[in-house]
């Protein structure tokens, strides 16, 4: 049972490029989140998706968009990466919200 | 808005002493809330909600809505506890996002 599963785990970007993190989950949950997670500030909310087809900003979402493909797949793109942007992404994934979370294994984003 | 407040960066305490992770929050309503924890090289996952008022490895949490807060306890820390935990709060005041905070480092010393 694979769960969530977020591609890619490492990559490193040069500043300006743009890039995709694609999210999937195979636990048919309608809600969708993107968190990063940096050293001393936790884990912060890009942006979420409590059901398919709709999407809403979170804590901080300059410099990132998404889109949920269908109910399996959330994905968010760093249009012009900045070196603020290094950071470790989440995806996560719930039944409905308010209901228990589960998380992807994480992806090491490097903005040089 | 919504706020999540873990006072602690670093927690650090002997093996079989007592613990308490604090999670104070800002929230108008009625909030669910969450502690998650990330073990070394392992997927962040939930340890417990204040809604099911279980006890998860030992571990107990009580929502005191008089002095906003949600703190975590065990009375005797073992050495697999040591982890990073976060407090998380999710309600429909603020369109149910959940939302972590900035999460304390346990380390339990043999």
């Amino acid at each position: 049972n694979a769960g969530v599963t977020q591609t890619p785990k490492f990559q490193v970007l040069k500043t300006g490029q743009s890039m995709t993190l694609q999210c999937a989950q195979d636990m048919n949950h309608n809600s969708m989140y993107w968190y990063r997670q940096d050293p001393g500030m936790g884990l912060r909310l890009i942006y979420y998706s409590a059901s398919e087809g709709t999407t809403d900003k979170g804590e901080v979402p300059n410099g990132y968009n998404v889109s949920r493909l269908n109910k399996r797949e959330f994905s968010l793109r760093l249009e012009s990466a900045a070196p603020s942007q290094t950071s470790v992404y989440f995806c996560a994934s719930s039944e409905v919200v308010n209901t228990e979370a589960f998380f992807g294994q994480g992806t090491r984003l490097t903005v040089v | 808005a919504q706020r999540v407040t873990q006072p602690e960066k670093l927690l650090s305490v002997f093996k079989g002493a007592p613990v308490e992770l604090k999670c104070n929050y800002s929230y108008s309503g009625s909030p669910e809330l969450f502690w998650y924890v990330q073990y070394s090289r392992q997927r962040l996952q939930l340890l417990l909600r204040h809604i099911s008022r279980e006890s998860i490895k030992g571990f107990t949490a009580d929502l005191n809505k008089g002095e906003t807060s949600f703190h975590l306890k065990k009375p005797f820390a073992q050495e697999e506890d040591s982890a990073m935990y976060y407090c998380a709060l999710s309600g429909p005041g603020y369109g149910n996002k959940l939302v972590f905070g900035a999460g304390t480092i346990l380390r339990v010393k043999s």
